[in-house]
């Protein structure tokens, strides 16, 4: 059984760091991009940023550009989020979820997700 | 950016009945579109993916249809647990999410 499960969110100041972990289990971690996702209180659903199975590549929403890095340890099957230079918009749940590639294509849909883990910004 | 623009944000229905949602694209993008299901405190659900592809274990009265910009999620003979939220998504370029549509007992 896919499970994704989050860890690390806490109120923090801002201006403050944080980092988030996803533990994953029931799959070949090694094999799957992975990503985060957030949702703001009362809100949709917001992308954040992604990683190559490898590492080699990674990508970010304009709104975290230069403050958040994502990375993962596949020794480990564990997925991370640097936040640096946190910020009250910053408040969300944050998932961690499994990109999956529709056949043959370079597209990707999100087949499991993590419970999440609330990150609150605030002084 | 693609943005993805839901209708209606809140539907009102009962149960047995059939309802659809709309899902807009600012752009085209082919049949990438996802749907998702959240019920409060819990994490999104994936439905539907290439607009109408049903995802395993998903009940059959779930259905999607829909190319281009125009997309739809009907729900035929909505259940007591199909009272939720539900969102669309792209993933032609990157991801973005509609804001979603709350289906709520009448």
């Amino acid at each position: 059984e896919v499970q994704l499960l989050e860890s690390g969110g806490a109120l923090v100041q801002p201006g403050g760091s944080l980092r988030l972990s996803c533990a994953a289990s029931g799959f070949t971690f090694t094999n799957y991009a992975m990503l985060w996702v957030r949702q703001a209180p009362g809100r949709g659903l917001e992308w954040v940023s992604s990683i190559v199975a490898t590492s080699l590549n990674t990508y970010y929403a304009d709104s975290v550009k230069g403050r958040f890095t994502i990375s993962r340890d596949n020794s480990k099957n564990t997925l991370y989020l640097q936040m640096n230079s946190l910020r009250a918009e910053d408040t969300a749940i944050y998932y961690c979820a499994r990109p999956v590639p529709e056949t043959g294509t370079g597209k990707y849909y999100f087949d499991y997700w993590g419970q999440g883990t609330l990150v609150a910004v605030s002084s | 950016d693609i943005q993805m623009t839901q209708s209606p944000s809140t539907l009102s229905a009962s149960v047995g009945d059939s309802v659809i949602i709309t899902c807009r694209a600012s752009q085209s993008i082919s049949s990438w579109l996802a749907w998702y299901q959240q019920k409060p405190g819990k994490a999104p659900k994936l439905l539907i993916h290439k607009a109408s592809t049903l995802e395993s274990g998903v009940p059959s009265r779930f259905s999607g249809s829909g190319s281009g910009t125009e997309f739809t999620l009907t729900i035929s003979s909505l259940q007591p647990d199909d009272f939720a939220t539900y969102y669309c998504q792209q993933y032609d370029r990157y991801w973005t999410f509609g804001q979603g549509t709350k289906v709520e007992i009448k």
